[in-house]
């Protein structure tokens, strides 16, 4: 059972397009990161959010943080090639887990064309 | 420069051969965790540790084995090795913000 679930899986758009991915879950999340992967690399921390409502940005991308702490949204403004790559969410703090252990989503991969 | 160095990057095995993943982390982190990445599946955790000397299961543990004798390195065992466990291999060391993730190994059993 995947506690996260991230939506699309997969996304190809045109060079200055807008998108958004969303990531879902019926648990609650003390925190929320989003990660981006790019090939033959790991993943690499984006933003953490904390606080339901909470919305952040970073350039272009905004990321917001579900009123209940069960969702987040990562919203891209303007895609450029280099946002390309493999986005993936992950919740920490849920009731009953692990200290420190964060759940991840399967990702979405996201391909800009010039 | 800090981070989460691991190696090898490649490796190939032969099944039922025994090899050992090294993760090293310069950054002074308590929680190390070893995650496989397969394709449609994300990443699921197989064993981590909470300190120097310490581990645990994680939702994939079968067929591996960690050690952490230091608190800079955290190994990643497999005794003898299976196809299913052809898959990239991901460690991670946690800050007080998120995860910090070395570059990974690809790991093919034949």
């Amino acid at each position: 059972t995947q506690l996260l679930e991230q939506s699309p899986q997969f996304l190809s758009i045109q060079e200055g397009e807008n998108l958004t991915v969303y990531c879902n879950s019926s648990s609650v999340f003390s925190s929320l990161q989003w990660y981006r992967q790019e090939p033959g690399e790991g993943p690499v921390l984006l933003v953490t959010v904390v606080t339901g409502g909470e919305v952040k940005k970073l350039k272009r991308l905004t990321f917001q943080f579900g009123d209940a702490r069960k969702d987040s949204s990562l919203h891209i403004t303007a895609a450029q090639p280099g946002d390309t790559g493999l986005y993936l969410c992950a919740g920490g703090g849920n009731r009953g887990s692990t200290l420190g252990r964060l759940y991840f989503g399967r990702g979405t991969q996201l391909t800009v064309w010039p | 420069n800090a981070g989460v160095t691991q190696t090898p990057k490649f490796r190939v095995l032969k099944t039922g051969q025994s090899m050992t993943l090294l993760c090293a982390q310069d950054m002074n982190h308590e929680y190390m965790y070893w995650y496989r990445q397969d394709p449609g599946m994300g990443l699921r955790l197989i064993h981590y540790s909470v300190g120097e000397g310490t581990t645990a299961k994680g939702e994939v543990p079968d067929g591996y084995n960690v050690s952490r004798l230091k608190k800079q390195n955290f190994l990643l065992g497999l005794e003898s090795a299976a196809p299913s466990q052809t898959s990239v291999y991901f460690c991670a060391s946690r800050t007080n913000y998120g995860y910090t993730f070395g570059s990974g190994t690809r790991l093919t059993v034949v």
